[in-house]
């Protein structure tokens, strides 16, 4: 069965630094997004992404924050200087259309010093 | 404002039956989605409702009434494995980003 995957599956970096999350959506699907949990908190939407171009934003995702769909597979997730509290666990999900089930890859473990 | 409630934890018995309530007031609403969690894992698809009424899958049932802006997932039969959180997600009309409630731990006990 397809499945969304996530590299690396652990990242830790020092506050300041640039960091790029990875993932792989599902071959046919077209809506990608990026989720983050904090520890012990919910699940909460960062960004979507569609047709090479970001469809829909939150409040978290500020100008530290760009994604980029660099080729036919990837998707990836860039902080540009790391604060303390971007130490989360990040997800990729992608769904087929808009509004579809999305189903979510493993995460990347960050974790900012 | 987006808001979503659950149940912060809960406790079952192997073999019996859970109900786990999600109530919700969002400024739009194009569907409900039930997700499983375990612990440091992604969150796995297990139901989804966007008319009113109940969706059967297995052990897994999800009723949704919008009316009411609430909805339940029913789980059957329960075993160990289903030890786990189980988030409540809300697709707002026109947007195509989840809101996820809190989740809620479901511990299952011998």
């Amino acid at each position: 069965e397809p499945e969304v995957t996530q590299t690396p599956s652990h990242q830790v970096t020092q506050m300041g630094q640039e960091v790029i999350l990875r993932c792989v959506p599902i071959s046919n699907h077209l809506y990608f997004y990026w989720y983050r949990q904090i520890l012990g908190q919910k699940v909460e939407f960062l960004v979507s992404f569609y047709n090479n171009e970001i469809s829909e934003k939150s409040e978290i995702f500020d100008d530290q924050f760009s994604v980029e769909r660099p080729d036919g597979s990837n998707f990836t997730l860039k902080i540009r200087s790391t604060k303390l509290e971007d130490s989360a666990m990040y997800f990729c999900a992608s769904s087929e259309n808009a509004g579809e089930t999305q189903y979510f890859g493993p995460g990347t473990r960050l974790l900012v010093l | 404002g987006q808001n979503i409630d659950q149940p912060t934890e809960m406790t079952a018995t192997e073999g019996a039956i859970v109900q786990i309530n999600c109530t919700y007031q969002t400024s739009g609403f194009n569907g409900l989605f039930w997700y499983q969690q375990h612990a440091g894992e992604a969150p796995t698809f297990l139901s989804y409702n966007v008319l009113d009424g109940l969706e059967e899958k297995g052990r897994f049932s999800s009723f949704l009434s919008r009316s009411k802006g609430y909805s339940y997932l029913l789980l059957k039969e329960l075993q160990m494995k289903d030890s786990a959180s189980y988030l409540c997600a809300v697709r707002v009309l026109y947007g195509q980003n989840f809101v996820f409630g809190p989740g809620t731990r479901l511990s299952v006990l011998p």
